[in-house]
């Protein structure tokens, strides 16, 4: 059974605070991603990453960064968060092909105060 | 600008009838689709997957559906059933880009 596992389920956080999300797989998946939920715009991706150190940008990098120095643990930069960046972070897995099965963790719910 | 919408924010059918949800896509290009369903408080889980080279890929009671021409995609169950009560999301994998749409909220009445 793949787990997918985030290190916070609520996160608050003030505006300006420098912001780390956890990710952790334990299936030895080569790539992993970043998205965002939020009410009437879905899932979005951030950033992913297909090997270790590696990282391609999504649809809204704008505002966060990402680090992959071991290949089970993909964790998310808020560099300053703002409140616009209050929202549902989930992080998923997939074995190899972009095109393959994504697993997802929980997800973490920020809010930037 | 939104690459992949599902138009309808909810959806509610009775035990045991079929429920289509829909989803329309812009982009072009290597193409593969995937549903995935969410239920509160749990991240989302893969449903069914189809490629740009088949129309129709069933999986049980989950069958998709592709319209190349009309880029438009829809999932059919049937039968319903009360835990299929969902949020359903459609993604769209074209070039390295994931575009999810923002889901289709789907209740079973028993």
């Amino acid at each position: 059974d793949v787990k997918v596992t985030q290190s916070s389920r609520y996160l608050v956080k003030r505006t300006g605070e420098k912001v780390f999300l956890e990710c952790v797989q334990d299936m030895d998946h080569e790539n992993m991603f970043w998205y965002r939920q939020d009410p009437g715009l879905g899932l979005r991706l951030i950033y992913f990453s297909y090997d270790v150190k590696m990282k391609e940008k999504g649809d809204i990098p704008e505002g966060y960064s990402v680090s992959r120095e071991k290949k089970e643990r993909f964790s998310l930069i808020l560099e300053s968060a703002s409140t616009n960046q209050t929202s549902m972070y989930l992080c998923a897995s997939s074995l190899q092909g972009l095109e393959e099965t994504q697993y997802f963790g929980p997800g973490t719910r920020l809010l930037v105060l | 600008d939104q690459q992949v919408k599902q138009n309808s924010p909810s959806l509610s059918v009775q035990e045991g009838r079929i429920s289509i949800l829909n989803c329309d896509y812009t982009n072009s290009m290597f193409d593969y689709f995937l549903w995935y369903k969410k239920y509160p408080a749990e991240g989302p889980t893969f449903l069914i997957s189809i490629s740009s080279i088949k129309d129709k890929n069933e999986d049980g009671r989950f069958t998709v559906f592709l319209n190349k021409s009309a880029k438009h995609l829809s999932l059919h169950i049937v039968p319903s059933q009360p835990g299929d009560s969902a949020v359903y999301f459609c993604a769209h994998l074209t070039g390295n880009q994931f575009y999810f749409g923002t889901g289709t909220s789907l209740t079973v009445i028993p």
